[in-house]
């Protein structure tokens, strides 16, 4: 099946510096990759869809200065949290559209990366 | 945008009973509506998933229904076990808008045995 990896799945950090967290599709090439916010007891926000070799498209709201998205090749995809502070800390978990699962619709979640910001 | 609601947000049946998660959408023009089952720590597993062609798809103990007309769409789990227990979210997506998912608030299911 359809497997997509994050690392690291937990990060503490010290407010001010950045944390990279990246996104892999370990056995389908992903055109598309989303990256989505959970905080606890809710559901999962949209942050941003990130297309292979062009820029991403961020949901409102979403500062795309603090979350730099990058994704470049058909499996990888990354998400650098700038300048993180307390109220970056979250779980943040991407997803990865198979284009070749049910017409192009499918997508699998990774792990979640747990993020504390001190 | 599209607007996905999910009702309840809290379900609890006792094993052996059947459970029914419902959600609505605003957009008609959304085609794709999976369901995602979520542990507590872990990531969202796709349970099912319907396209707008389809009124209803069933995988073992669970089936999906899906009403165009009325933009409603009904998870069942049949048989329930305790191991069912978790958080469900339904989600609605447009194909040719990007596929982002949007979803519901989730129903966090408790299955007691």
């Amino acid at each position: 099946g359809a497997v997509v990896s994050q690392h690291p799945s937990w990060v503490i950090c010290k407010s001010g510096t950045s944390v990279k967290i990246e996104c892999r599709s370990l056995d389908f090439q992903a055109t598309t990759m989303f990256w989505y916010r959970q905080f606890p007891k809710q559901s999962l926000m949209l942050m941003a869809t990130s297309n292979e070799g062009s820029k991403a498209t961020y949901e409102q709201g979403v500062e795309k200065d603090k979350f730099l998205i990058n994704h470049a090749s058909l499996t990888l995809s990354t998400l650098t949290v700038t300048s993180a502070h307390p109220e970056d800390s979250s779980f943040y978990i991407c997803s990865a559209r198979d284009r070749v699962g049910f017409q192009g619709h499918t997508q699998y979640f990774g792990p979640g990366t747990r993020l504390t910001v001190l | 945008g599209e607007n996905v609601e999910q009702h309840p947000s809290t379900l609890s049946v006792q094993e052996g009973d059947s459970a029914v998660i419902k959600c609505t959408y605003s957009d008609s023009a959304s085609n794709y509506f999976p369901w995602y089952k979520q542990e507590l720590g872990k990531r969202p597993q796709l349970i099912i998933d319907i396209r707008s062609n389809v009124g209803e798809k069933k995988d073992q103990r669970i089936a999906v229904t899906l009403n165009k007309t009325a933009k409603h769409f009904s998870l069942h789990i049949t048989e329930t076990q305790p191991e069912d227990s978790a958080v469900y979210f339904c989600a609605a997506s447009i194909g040719n808008s990007g596929y982002a998912l949007n979803f519901g608030k989730g129903t966090s299911l408790l299955v007691t045995p």
